[in-house]
């Protein structure tokens, strides 16, 4: 049963241009979580997606950030017009569906680590 | 409020108990967590907690919950070279299916 898989692993990209964030959750699981970690800080809480749904994006900034979570295929992290402060690594992490035994772990992909020249 | 802290360094010599601490300020989490960050890689889970539980063993690993405090610990005993890392103290809200939030995260270190 393959992880949570995301691509790129690294990132590079301009001032102003765009960058596109996959995230294939674990087999079963339809619950998608990003988070972002800045060097030297914590993982700071994004957005929290079911397919084809926004369930919670109160941590996504106003403007340029935006997710998804297609019925089919990976969700995905866009952010355009990229600016210097993006350079983070951005986790997916994805849970199985609620359950009366579902104690809420997540389980994390390896991350994308962006860089913004 | 959100807010999970945590210290951010924590050094200990090899074969001793590492204890990290953390706190939180939302009463109402269902379960709390420990997540190890080793480098380059993503998080994994360590250990979780109920909220009416005030303490769990797993082998070299005691967590300890003062809900009063709102005070979360984990115990490491007999410390070893790989369990260097980053050390993630987290939290659900109100129910399971509410965002988890973390803190930003101990990193320890281990000296021979």
């Amino acid at each position: 049963n393959a992880g949570v898989m995301q691509n790129p692993r690294h990132l590079v990209r301009r001032r102003g241009q765009e960058a596109r964030l996959r995230c294939s959750p674990m087999k079963g699981h339809s619950h998608v979580y990003w988070y972002r970690q800045l060097p030297e800080e914590g993982l700071k809480f994004m957005v929290y997606l079911q397919k084809e749904n926004i369930i919670d994006e109160s941590g996504m900034p106003k403007e340029r950030f935006s997710a998804e979570f297609p019925k089919e295929g990976p969700s995905i992290l866009r952010i355009q017009q990229v600016v210097r402060g993006d350079s983070a690594a951005y986790f997916c992490a994805s849970s199985p569906d609620l359950g009366g035994t579902n104690t809420g772990e997540l389980f994390f992909g390896e991350g994308s680590r962006l860089t913004v020249l | 409020g959100e807010d999970v802290e945590q210290s951010l360094f924590l050094s200990v010599r090899e074969g001793d108990s590492s204890v990290i601490n953390c706190t939180y300020t939302d009463s109402s989490s269902t379960y709390l967590y420990w997540y190890k960050q080793e480098p380059g890689a993503g998080l994994q889970l360590l250990t979780y907690i109920f909220s009416n539980m005030d303490m769990k063993q797993d082998q070299r690993l005691t967590v300890l919950l003062n809900k009063k405090d709102k005070h979360l610990s984990l115990r490491i005993a007999d410390t070893q070279t790989g369990d260097s890392a980053i050390y993630f103290c987290a939290r659900t809200g109100y129910s399971s299916a509410s965002k988890i939030i973390f803190g930003s995260g101990t990193r320890l270190s281990i000296r021979p």
